[in-house]
């Protein structure tokens, strides 16, 4: 399959504690994605890190990426109930654009 | 616009019948993406315009299903003789351009086929 692949499928934190998501892809990328989806709502975006970056920070999110190993992780930092969503790594493969199969993370207040 | 919509937000139709699913993107955004999601599922890509044509048609699940752009802005989603599994939500996103900038989704349009 050309989707990229995170994991864990599903993950329980209480709320204040780190959580970390990964995503393992197959073929070469030019730039990843992560997007965010709240239950039954929309995807918003979170970062777009290019090839030739190793690591990338928004507010609590850092994102890094190994191209060696064709991954890449999230990490929400002190990580709030308004976190719990589904997180998807996100790829171009040609003419195509591929979401991973996501993580849902629920944290716990 | 402020952001991208799509109509209608519900369709219910019955199988075998035609649907036309709509999107507006933000102006200015050349990529235009169409998605499906199924019930608890990831997203499945289904086709991207870049300005008014489609590189590559072949995400899209069935000859039933075609899409067009016009204008470089609106795109429609036709399904022809909808099936039972043709229920989906059916997210439209957009881009400045294709791959390198973040996409921007829509609500999205819930199809129930009975």
């Amino acid at each position: 399959s050309q989707q990229g692949e995170e994991d864990p499928q599903a993950l329980s934190i209480q709320e204040g504690e780190n959580a970390t998501m990964n995503c393992s892809y197959k073929t070469s990328i030019n730039n990843l994605q992560w997007y965010r989806q709240n239950s039954g709502r929309g995807l918003v975006h979170l970062i777009l890190i290019r090839s030739n970056e190793r690591e990338k920070h928004s507010g609590r999110l850092r994102v890094t990426l190994d191209t060696s190993k064709k991954s890449s992780s999230l990490l929400i930092t002190a990580s709030r109930a308004a976190d719990t969503a589904s997180y998807f790594c996100a790829k171009a493969a040609g003419n195509q654009f591929y979401f991973g199969t996501g993580t849902s993370l629920t944290v716990i207040p | 616009g402020a952001g991208v919509s799509q109509s209608p937000s519900n369709k219910v139709t019955e199988k075998g019948k035609d649907v036309e699913l709509r999107c507006d993107p933000i102006s200015g955004h050349t990529a235009l993406y169409w998605y499906r999601q199924s019930l608890g599922q990831g997203l499945e890509f289904l086709i991207y315009f870049q300005g008014n044509s489609a590189p590559d048609k072949s995400g899209l699940p069935s000859d039933r299903f075609s899409a067009e752009r016009t204008g470089g802005s609106v795109s429609t989603l036709t399904i022809q003789r909808t099936q039972q599994e043709d229920s989906a939500v059916y997210l439209c996103a957009s881009s400045l351009i294709f791959e390198a900038s973040e996409q921007f989704f829509g609500p999205g349009t819930r199809l129930t086929v009975l």
